[in-house]
């Protein structure tokens, strides 16, 4: 079974900081890779995906995720955050042809205005 | 308006209750799951179904019961041999092995 870990639990920033999260996962097949993002009130909502190709991914939002196989690593980057990408923030981990799914633990991240 | 509904939105229950927690999509999807979500821990997977008749366990099953007898939906049963089941539920589909969408989530509290 995979398991994904999420380094931050609590980041803090304000508007126009860059901002990384990282995530690591142990499984040593292929996988499919997911972000998403759970703003305060709403549902759970895919952020971006990572199946096969190109290793730099980009989704909604102007948020992308790079790939690093042989760091089993899937970090999602936003150069400048907005007061409304606060939010909580999952990454997702399945084997290819696996219907389960291993979440982190999520990072709650805060942007001051 | 396609998507997954869950009702009610909030429960309270008593504690030596069992209570169904519902689950309905109308995207077509053919699988279905069922996720806890508690502080800090990210969500866990209790049951899934690829196909109708069929489920499976996750990872934290104990406690927890499901059916799939329609397509559309997939309602959870906390029984009372859960022992913690004060947590916020999430129920998801996808097609085939494809992207998981949720629902808004139900929270459930025992008193």
């Amino acid at each position: 079974a995979q398991s994904v870990s999420q380094h931050n639990h609590h980041v803090i920033l304000s508007e126009a900081a860059s901002l990384e999260l990282g995530c690591n996962y142990s499984y040593g097949g292929t996988v499919n890779l997911f972000w998403y993002v759970q703003y305060p009130g709403q549902h759970l909502q895919l952020l971006l995906k990572y199946f096969s190709g190109d290793p730099l991914v980009k989704g909604i939002k102007g948020f992308e995720a790079e790939f690093i196989k042989s760091k089993f690593s899937f970090n999602l980057r936003k150069p400048s955050v907005q007061w409304s990408d606060t939010a909580e923030y999952f990454c997702a981990v399945n084997a290819l042809r696996d219907y389960k799914l291993s979440f982190g633990a999520g990072t709650t991240v805060t942007v001051r205005a | 308006d396609g998507g997954i509904t869950q009702s009610p939105k909030y429960l309270f229950r008593k504690e030596g209750q069992n209570v169904t927690l519902s689950c309905e999509q109308n995207l077509n999807h053919d699988a279905m799951y069922w996720y806890r979500q508690d502080p800090g821990q990210g969500l866990r997977l209790i049951y899934y179904s690829q196909i109708v008749n069929d489920f499976q366990k996750g990872d934290i099953a104990e406690g927890y019961s499901v059916s799939r007898e329609k397509k559309e939906s997939f309602p959870l049963t906390v029984t009372s041999a859960q022992k913690n089941p004060t947590a916020f539920y999430l129920c998801a589909s996808s097609m085939d092995l494809g992207t998981q969408y949720f629902g808004p989530g139900t929270r459930l509290t025992v008193l």
